[in-house]
């Protein structure tokens, strides 16, 4: 079945401890983009990638890192997470950065 | 300036009529796409529809439909005969390809049908 994974689904955590929230898809798509949503903000682009090895930074990458060593991985980092970063993060991938977004089932993180 | 405009915090509508939900974007880029994604109760996110800035007939997915003004910079989608399971946040999106492929969505609009 042709998906995007994210992982954990759910995490809870302390302020400065570092984690790493994982995506995966098996689709074989070049781009892949990783989004925050906050109530009455809509989703926002964190960071994103058009290939392997290419990453770059959408509106809102502060406090996050990222890698894209193998095409189906797109890992998120947070370095020294704070409460402002408590949200829902979503995953998604497209075919190239022109076609449609198909969207992992989020992970919803508390930084307290 | 918010690139993706959508005024609508909440709608209602009754089952079976057409619904309209209304997105303005601001770009100044010539080539863009613009899409709309569903986000129901449960959480996920569904694409909907696309429309390319150089197409030149609205797009059209079974129920769905995008009217596209280019002059007004306008993408509102358009819902006909509301089912139940349209009930849903909606969200309007827009990718610049001028600008490195970068994507800003809306804040969303929650349809509310009603039986």
């Amino acid at each position: 079945e042709a998906q995007v994974t994210q992982n954990p689904r759910y995490l809870i955590t302390v302020t400065g401890k570092k984690l790493t929230v994982t995506c995966s898809q098996n689709m074989n798509h070049e781009y892949m983009s990783w989004y925050r949503q906050d109530p009455g903000l809509g989703l926002r682009q964190i960071y994103y990638s058009m290939n392997v090895e290419v990453t770059d930074k959408g509106d809102v990458p502060e406090g996050y890192k990222v890698s894209r060593k193998e095409k189906r991985n797109f890992p998120l980092i947070l370095e020294s997470p704070s409460p402002n970063q408590t949200s829902l993060y979503f995953c998604a991938s497209s075919l190239t950065g022109v076609h449609e977004q198909y969207f992992g089932p989020g992970t919803r993180l508390t930084v307290t | 300036a918010q690139k993706i405009t959508q005024t609508q915090p909440g709608m209602f509508v009754q089952e079976k009529e057409a619904v309209t939900l209304d997105c303005t974007y601001d770009t100044s880029d010539q080539s863009y796409g613009l899409f709309w994604y569903k986000q129901p109760s449960s959480g996920e996110m569904i694409f909907l529809i696309y429309q390319g800035s150089y197409d030149e007939q609205n797009a059209t997915e079974g129920r769905y439909s995008l009217n596209f003004q280019k002059a007004r910079k306008s993408a509102n989608l358009v819902i006909s005969a509301s089912q139940l399971g349209d009930s849903a946040m909606y969200f309007c999106a827009m990718r610049e390809v001028d600008n490195f492929n970068k994507f800003y969505f809306g804040s969303g609009t929650k349809l509310n049908v009603k039986p």
